[in-house]
């Protein structure tokens, strides 16, 4: 596929289940990015990678947020016991390199019951 | 603090006219980079432009064109003879140098409705 895919697109979760979310950037992409986005908010920085490198985690709101990019390509962000704060839309995002526009997904929209 | 600022929280115009999306924003670098992003109903986050800090010059494509003005830090979007199509919330954001990851910050995003 040309752009990045993030699956499921949509997951409802009972409070304290795990859960984890997939994002396949583009071919090729050294960068890859999640953010948070709430609703009706701009998106927030939760953790950055380069290739299998996780280089800055300073926005994961919580040790319950767990992200991995073990060889460098999909990337997976894991939630642990679930709270309803953690409602949100992830949002992945990948980029060819330095200082080059991010490429988002369409997000995976979290629903905490 | 970087911060990212979008006053304008919603914006309706009747379709034809000309809006204006306005951001400002405030960083200790001297290099950053500056971003426009449009997220439609289906929530993808669209790229829209880049602007580096030293280059103020102006910017058109098609109907949409960019100001860019580093002595009021603010980078502002004019969408020229709006349509329907437009609708959407658009969204501004800086990114730093020496953070190192050019990571984003974003403002809290403008909602525009274009009314046919």
């Amino acid at each position: 596929g040309a752009g990045v895919s993030q699956s499921p697109r949509y997951k409802v979760a009972k409070r304290g289940q795990d859960v984890a979310l997939r994002c396949d950037p583009i071919s090729g992409h050294v960068s890859l990015f999640w953010y948070q986005q709430a609703l009706g908010q701009g998106p927030e920085f939760l953790t950055y990678f380069q290739n299998e490198a996780q280089l800055d985690k300073s926005g994961l709101p919580s040790d319950r947020f767990f992200a991995e990019r073990p060889e460098g390509s999909v990337s997976t962000l894991k939630i642990q016991r679930t709270q309803q704060e953690d409602s949100a839309v992830y949002l992945c995002a990948s980029r060819a390199g330095g200082y080059n526009e991010q490429f988002f997904g369409p997000g995976t929209r979290l629903t905490v019951l | 603090a970087q911060k990212v600022t979008q006053a304008q929280t919603e914006i309706s115009v009747v379709e034809k006219e000309d809006v204006t999306l306005d951001c400002v924003y405030e960083t200790r670098d001297t290099t950053y980079y500056l971003f426009w992003y449009k997220q439609p109903p289906s929530g993808e986050l669209v790229f829209l432009i880049r602007r580096n800090s030293f280059d103020e010059q102006n910017e058109i494509s098609g109907r949409y064109s960019w100001n860019f003005q580093k002595s009021t830090s603010s980078f502002n979007f004019t969408i020229t003879a709006s349509q329907v199509v437009d609708s959407a919330v658009y969204f501004c954001a800086l990114s730093e140098t020496t953070s190192g990851t050019y990571k984003y910050i974003f403002g809290t995003g403008t909602r525009l409705k274009v009314l046919a």
